[in-house]
Protein backbone atom coordinates (compact mmCIF):
# COMPACT_ATOMS: atom_id res chain seq x y z
CA UNK A 1 0.00 0.00 0.00
CA UNK A 2 1.45 3.40 -1.20
CA UNK A 3 2.58 5.40 1.98
CA UNK A 4 3.53 9.33 2.56
CA UNK A 5 7.12 9.32 3.42
CA UNK A 6 9.33 11.90 4.99
CA UNK A 7 12.75 13.37 5.46
CA UNK A 8 14.72 13.71 7.81
CA UNK A 9 13.37 11.61 10.72
CA UNK A 10 15.18 13.67 13.40
CA UNK A 11 16.68 16.92 12.48
CA UNK A 12 18.78 18.91 15.20
CA UNK A 13 19.54 22.75 14.43
CA UNK A 14 20.81 25.81 16.25
CA UNK A 15 18.84 28.62 16.52
CA UNK A 16 18.25 31.37 13.43
CA UNK A 17 19.11 28.27 11.43
CA UNK A 18 16.98 27.66 7.84
CA UNK A 19 15.48 23.81 7.57
CA UNK A 20 13.74 21.79 5.41
CA UNK A 21 11.80 19.06 5.77
CA UNK A 22 11.01 16.78 3.09
CA UNK A 23 8.00 14.53 2.54
CA UNK A 24 6.56 12.57 -0.70
CA UNK A 25 3.14 12.50 -1.15
CA UNK A 26 1.26 9.46 -2.22
CA UNK A 27 1.44 9.98 -6.06
CA UNK A 28 -1.70 10.20 -6.98
CA UNK A 29 -2.58 12.65 -4.59
CA UNK A 30 -3.53 16.52 -5.10
CA UNK A 31 -3.78 18.24 -1.68
CA UNK A 32 -0.32 17.95 0.56
CA UNK A 33 -0.48 19.13 4.30
CA UNK A 34 1.68 20.09 6.93
CA UNK A 35 0.91 19.27 10.56
CA UNK A 36 2.69 19.82 13.93
CA UNK A 37 2.53 18.73 17.36
CA UNK A 38 4.84 20.33 19.95
CA UNK A 39 5.73 17.67 22.62
CA UNK A 40 2.67 17.45 25.20
CA UNK A 41 0.59 19.28 22.95
CA UNK A 42 -2.36 18.47 19.86
CA UNK A 43 -1.41 17.90 16.42
CA UNK A 44 -2.48 21.10 14.57
CA UNK A 45 -2.61 22.55 11.10
CA UNK A 46 -0.07 25.10 9.82
CA UNK A 47 -0.90 25.31 5.82
CA UNK A 48 -2.47 23.11 2.48
CA UNK A 49 -1.31 23.05 -0.63
CA UNK A 50 -3.04 22.85 -3.69
CA UNK A 51 -2.23 22.96 -7.63
CA UNK A 52 1.21 25.15 -6.11
CA UNK A 53 -0.57 27.14 -4.57
CA UNK A 54 -1.45 27.82 -0.78
CA UNK A 55 -5.60 26.87 -0.09
CA UNK A 56 -4.90 27.89 3.63
CA UNK A 57 -2.95 28.20 5.99
CA UNK A 58 -3.16 28.70 10.24
CA UNK A 59 -2.18 31.46 12.35
CA UNK A 60 0.79 29.74 13.13
CA UNK A 61 2.25 29.63 9.66
CA UNK A 62 3.42 33.11 9.55
CA UNK A 63 5.93 34.50 7.20
CA UNK A 64 8.86 32.34 8.68
CA UNK A 65 7.35 29.29 7.60
CA UNK A 66 7.32 28.70 3.30
CA UNK A 67 6.01 25.39 1.50
CA UNK A 68 6.82 24.56 -1.82
CA UNK A 69 6.33 21.63 -4.65
CA UNK A 70 9.84 21.39 -6.14
CA UNK A 71 9.40 18.74 -8.50
CA UNK A 72 6.65 16.54 -9.12
CA UNK A 73 7.18 14.13 -6.19
CA UNK A 74 8.41 16.22 -3.09
CA UNK A 75 6.55 18.43 -0.89
CA UNK A 76 9.11 20.54 1.43
CA UNK A 77 8.71 22.62 4.20
CA UNK A 78 10.85 25.61 5.20
CA UNK A 79 11.13 27.62 8.31
CA UNK A 80 13.83 30.36 7.33
CA UNK A 81 15.07 31.29 11.25
CA UNK A 82 14.15 28.49 13.49
CA UNK A 83 13.22 29.50 17.15
CA UNK A 84 13.32 27.42 20.21
CA UNK A 85 9.76 26.90 20.20
CA UNK A 86 9.65 25.58 16.73
CA UNK A 87 10.87 22.58 17.95
CA UNK A 88 8.15 19.87 17.46
CA UNK A 89 7.03 16.76 15.49
CA UNK A 90 6.13 18.10 12.28
CA UNK A 91 3.61 15.74 10.11
CA UNK A 92 3.34 15.74 6.44
CA UNK A 93 -0.02 14.40 4.82
CA UNK A 94 -1.81 14.06 1.37
CA UNK A 95 -5.17 12.95 0.15
CA UNK A 96 -7.18 13.02 -3.61
CA UNK A 97 -10.00 15.32 -3.35
CA UNK A 98 -8.82 18.06 -0.52
CA UNK A 99 -12.54 17.64 1.08
CA UNK A 100 -13.58 16.85 4.44
CA UNK A 101 -14.87 13.51 3.06
CA UNK A 102 -11.74 12.44 1.87
CA UNK A 103 -9.37 10.84 4.08
CA UNK A 104 -5.61 12.42 5.03
CA UNK A 105 -3.06 9.99 5.16
CA UNK A 106 0.09 10.98 7.21
CA UNK A 107 3.55 10.52 6.87
CA UNK A 108 5.78 9.17 9.83
CA UNK A 109 7.23 12.97 11.03
CA UNK A 110 10.26 14.48 11.29
CA UNK A 111 11.67 15.79 14.62
CA UNK A 112 12.78 19.02 14.86
CA UNK A 113 14.83 19.74 17.68
CA UNK A 114 16.05 23.44 17.85
CA UNK A 115 19.01 24.62 20.26
CA UNK B 1 -13.81 27.54 14.60
CA UNK B 2 -14.05 23.86 15.39
CA UNK B 3 -12.87 22.12 18.62
CA UNK B 4 -12.42 18.46 19.97
CA UNK B 5 -11.82 17.49 23.27
CA UNK B 6 -10.47 13.76 24.39
CA UNK B 7 -11.22 13.05 28.23
CA UNK B 8 -8.81 10.74 28.83
CA UNK B 9 -4.84 11.67 28.58
CA UNK B 10 -3.55 8.27 29.56
CA UNK B 11 -5.67 5.08 30.02
CA UNK B 12 -4.42 1.93 31.29
CA UNK B 13 -6.05 -1.37 30.99
CA UNK B 14 -5.63 -5.39 31.32
CA UNK B 15 -5.91 -7.54 28.22
CA UNK B 16 -9.77 -8.45 27.13
CA UNK B 17 -10.98 -5.31 29.27
CA UNK B 18 -13.36 -3.20 27.10
CA UNK B 19 -12.58 -0.11 25.94
CA UNK B 20 -14.12 2.85 25.24
CA UNK B 21 -12.39 6.77 24.79
CA UNK B 22 -14.45 9.74 24.78
CA UNK B 23 -14.11 12.45 22.01
CA UNK B 24 -16.54 15.48 21.83
CA UNK B 25 -16.45 18.31 19.02
CA UNK B 26 -17.45 21.59 18.76
CA UNK B 27 -18.92 23.09 15.50
CA UNK B 28 -21.72 24.61 14.17
CA UNK B 29 -22.19 22.75 10.41
CA UNK B 30 -21.53 19.90 9.24
CA UNK B 31 -18.85 17.34 10.20
CA UNK B 32 -16.91 14.13 9.37
CA UNK B 33 -15.26 12.57 11.93
CA UNK B 34 -12.10 10.28 12.49
CA UNK B 35 -10.15 7.96 14.83
CA UNK B 36 -6.52 8.04 14.18
CA UNK B 37 -3.77 5.95 15.59
CA UNK B 38 -0.04 5.86 16.06
CA UNK B 39 1.45 2.96 17.50
CA UNK B 40 4.51 3.75 19.13
CA UNK B 41 7.26 4.30 16.01
CA UNK B 42 4.94 4.90 13.47
CA UNK B 43 2.92 7.01 11.52
CA UNK B 44 -0.97 8.29 12.30
CA UNK B 45 -3.18 5.18 10.82
CA UNK B 46 -6.57 5.82 9.85
CA UNK B 47 -9.06 3.98 12.04
CA UNK B 48 -12.69 4.79 11.21
CA UNK B 49 -14.20 7.66 9.83
CA UNK B 50 -18.02 8.70 9.48
CA UNK B 51 -19.27 11.32 6.84
CA UNK B 52 -23.00 9.97 6.91
CA UNK B 53 -25.67 7.31 7.30
CA UNK B 54 -25.36 4.98 10.14
CA UNK B 55 -24.16 6.25 13.18
CA UNK B 56 -22.05 3.33 14.49
CA UNK B 57 -19.06 2.86 12.49
CA UNK B 58 -16.85 -0.07 12.41
CA UNK B 59 -13.47 0.43 11.53
CA UNK B 60 -10.16 -1.72 11.67
CA UNK B 61 -8.89 -4.33 14.53
CA UNK B 62 -12.09 -4.60 15.94
CA UNK B 63 -13.12 -0.90 16.90
CA UNK B 64 -15.97 0.84 16.42
CA UNK B 65 -17.53 4.50 17.10
CA UNK B 66 -20.79 5.78 17.52
CA UNK B 67 -21.53 9.17 16.24
CA UNK B 68 -24.52 10.76 18.73
CA UNK B 69 -25.31 14.33 17.12
CA UNK B 70 -27.22 15.62 19.69
CA UNK B 71 -24.42 14.85 22.65
CA UNK B 72 -21.85 16.14 19.69
CA UNK B 73 -19.52 12.88 20.59
CA UNK B 74 -18.00 10.24 18.65
CA UNK B 75 -16.30 7.67 21.21
CA UNK B 76 -14.25 4.86 20.28
CA UNK B 77 -14.76 1.66 21.50
CA UNK B 78 -13.45 -1.80 21.76
CA UNK B 79 -15.40 -4.75 23.02
CA UNK B 80 -11.74 -6.46 24.74
CA UNK B 81 -8.37 -5.03 23.80
CA UNK B 82 -5.59 -6.63 23.13
CA UNK B 83 -1.28 -5.79 24.21
CA UNK B 84 -0.65 -4.57 20.49
CA UNK B 85 -3.50 -1.89 21.21
CA UNK B 86 -0.96 0.03 23.35
CA UNK B 87 -0.62 3.47 21.02
CA UNK B 88 -2.26 7.19 21.03
CA UNK B 89 -5.64 7.57 19.80
CA UNK B 90 -6.78 10.64 17.71
CA UNK B 91 -10.02 12.14 17.45
CA UNK B 92 -10.26 14.55 14.42
CA UNK B 93 -12.94 16.31 12.75
CA UNK B 94 -12.91 18.38 9.70
CA UNK B 95 -16.03 20.46 7.81
CA UNK B 96 -17.63 18.66 4.92
CA UNK B 97 -15.59 21.49 2.69
CA UNK B 98 -12.76 21.92 4.09
CA UNK B 99 -9.69 20.58 4.39
CA UNK B 100 -7.91 21.40 7.44
CA UNK B 101 -8.51 18.63 10.23
CA UNK B 102 -8.42 19.41 13.98
CA UNK B 103 -7.23 17.16 16.37
CA UNK B 104 -8.12 16.14 20.28
CA UNK B 105 -4.99 15.63 22.72
CA UNK B 106 -4.55 12.45 22.52
CA UNK B 107 -5.02 9.73 24.52
CA UNK B 108 -2.45 7.27 25.42
CA UNK B 109 -3.29 3.10 25.89
CA UNK B 110 -1.51 1.45 27.86
CA UNK B 111 -2.27 -2.41 27.34
CA UNK B 112 -0.94 -4.93 30.27
CA UNK B 113 -0.27 -8.31 29.66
Amino acid sequence: EPEVTQTPSHQVTQMGQEVILRCVPISNHLYFYWYRQILGQKVEFLVSFYNNEISEKSEIFDDQFSVERPDGSNFTLKIRSTKLEDSAMYFCASNKAGVGTDTQYFGPGTRLTVL
Amino acid sequence: AQSVSQHNHHVILSEAASLELGCNYSYGGTVNLFWYVQYPGQHLQLLLKYFSGDPLVKGIKGFEAEFIKSKFSFNLRKPSVQWSDTAEYFCAVISNAGNMLTFGGGTRLMVKP
